[in-house]
């Protein structure tokens, strides 16, 4: 099983919108409805920000939305703040009756 | 405050056999899924499979089937990983993982540990 896609790093200003992409392929991300998005700051353990495609775990702001379109999800964070700079990994349940994760994205404030 | 916490850093030799831990506290163990992800120095993370607590139920990736072992000792909710003859390509960080719902593709991995390192060299 081939890892999902990422955008090695993606920046934004403060205040601005910025969109994570994650391609698969029709056997995980477009054949399922079961895309997560994981947010991992230095040294600690990574945090569920969503599941589901667009599901919000209780507690995280609404500022994360996700999506789908076809065999790609995507992860948008709205008025990018400086505490949304880590790591962001996707992952997709796949026909394997397995998970398959991102290669993970680094998102910078500028 | 829901824990995962993982047992130490390793150093095996090939051949040799481990088994490292993952003790849950704070919820009702037996009620999640609990597996292991690992990541191989350099690498992406690999989802290696689950089991659920309550009845031992097991489900490998297909690319770890036959590799490794998962068990669990409900009555100190702690789940392990096990391999029975070390290799050198078994280096890795391993995160125990806690599933959020007990329709397991559902729901995402709520909650991670912090990883433990395992090196295998000669």
């Amino acid at each position: 099983q081939s890892a999902l896609t990422q955008p090695a790093s993606v920046s934004g200003s403060p205040g601005q919108s910025i969109t994570i992409s994650c391609t698969g392929t029709s056997s995980d991300v477009g054949g399922y409805n079961y895309v997560s998005w994981y947010k991992q700051d230095p040294g600690k353990a990574p945090k569920l920000m969503i599941y589901d495609v667009t599901n919000r775990p209780s507690g995280v702001s609404n500022r994360f939305s996700g999506s789908k379109s076809g065999n790609t999800a995507s992860l948008t964070i709205s008025g990018l703040q400086a505490e949304d700079e880590a790591d962001y990994y996707c992952s997709s349940y796949t026909s394997s009756s397995a998970y398959v994760f991102g290669t993970g994205t680094e998102v910078f404030v500028l | 405050e829901v824990q995962l916490v993982q047992s130490g850093a390793e150093v095996k030799k090939p051949g040799e056999s481990l088994k490292i831990s993952c003790k849950g506290s704070a919820y009702s163990f037996t009620s999640y899924w609990i597996g292991w992800v690992r990541q191989m120095p350099g690498k992406g993370r690999e989802w290696m499979g689950v089991i659920y607590p309550a009845d031992s139920d097991t489900r490998y990736s297909p690319s770890f089937q036959g590799q490794v072992t998962m068990s669990v000792d409900r009555s100190i909710n702690t789940a392990y990983l096990q391999w029975s003859s070390l290799k050198a390509s078994d280096t890795a960080i391993y995160y125990c993982i806690r599933h959020a719902r007990r329709q397991l593709v559902m729901g995402g991995i709520d909650y991670w540990g912090l990883g433990t390192l395992v090196t295998v060299s000669s």
